[in-house]
């Protein structure tokens, strides 16, 4: 099946400081790359996501790269805020019904 | 919408105990699933379901079982309970055509 690997597994920045995620995956049949934002005791919510179609996406102070050929994708978070702690999450899916996830990724930003 | 609901939130079973993790969405979604979450480990999924009547497995089935009668529900079974099966279990359902998962807001089982 396939593997994920995410890092850092912990991540502080100053408010104001970029954040970078990065993941890589094994399969190379995987066309789908989600990202997922945990608050503290809550559930996982769909921040970006990127098909393989495209090689980077923004929504506001989040992008998303994916680098084909190397079989790795990154999350950008621009300008963090203190609401932006939380614990992130790369997956990939090839089939669309089955998601592998990283370990995740604790962010905190530090005002 | 209540989206997705699970039931219990909170559960502590006697190793060798059973219970049913109850999961229902009210989005009309086909695929459904259940994954657990264990401390640095991630989201690991246990079962899913494309629709009423087919389950698969996912990456760690063993212990659990599932069913999937109507399109809304989608209950976890863990029969004979043992420590290794203390989790934070999430539910989640998704359109197919878009991939996006919907979370629900988990289920905290110890067994002692």
């Amino acid at each position: 099946g396939e593997n994920v690997e995410q890092h850092p597994s912990t991540l502080s920045v100053q408010e104001g400081d970029s954040a970078v995620i990065k993941c890589t995956y094994s399969d190379s049949a995987s066309n789908y790359f989600p990202w997922y934002k945990q608050e503290l005791g809550k559930r996982p919510q769909l921040i970006i996501d990127i098909r393989s179609n495209v090689g980077e996406k923004k929504d506001q102070r989040i992008a998303v790269t994916l680098n084909k050929t190397a079989k790795h994708f990154s999350l950008h978070i621009t300008e963090t805020q203190p609401e932006d702690s939380a614990v992130y999450f790369c997956a990939a899916s090839k089939t669309g019904n089955q998601f592998y996830f990283g370990t995740g990724t604790s962010l905190t930003v530090i005002p | 919408n209540a989206g997705v609901t699970q039931t219990p939130k909170f559960r502590i079973l006697k190793i060798g105990q059973s219970m049913t993790l109850q999961c229902t969405q009210d989005m009309n979604h086909n695929y459904m699933y259940w994954y657990r979450q264990d401390p640095g480990m991630g989201l690991k999924l246990i079962y899913y379901s494309v629709g009423a009547g087919i389950t698969d497995k996912g990456e760690v089935p063993n212990g659990y079982n599932v069913s999937r009668s109507t399109t809304e529900d989608f209950p976890l079974r863990l029969e004979l309970a043992a420590p290794s099966q203390t989790s934070v279990y999430f539910c989640a359902s998704s359109y197919p055509q878009t991939g996006e998962l919907f979370f629900g807001e988990g289920s905290r089982l110890t067994v002692l």
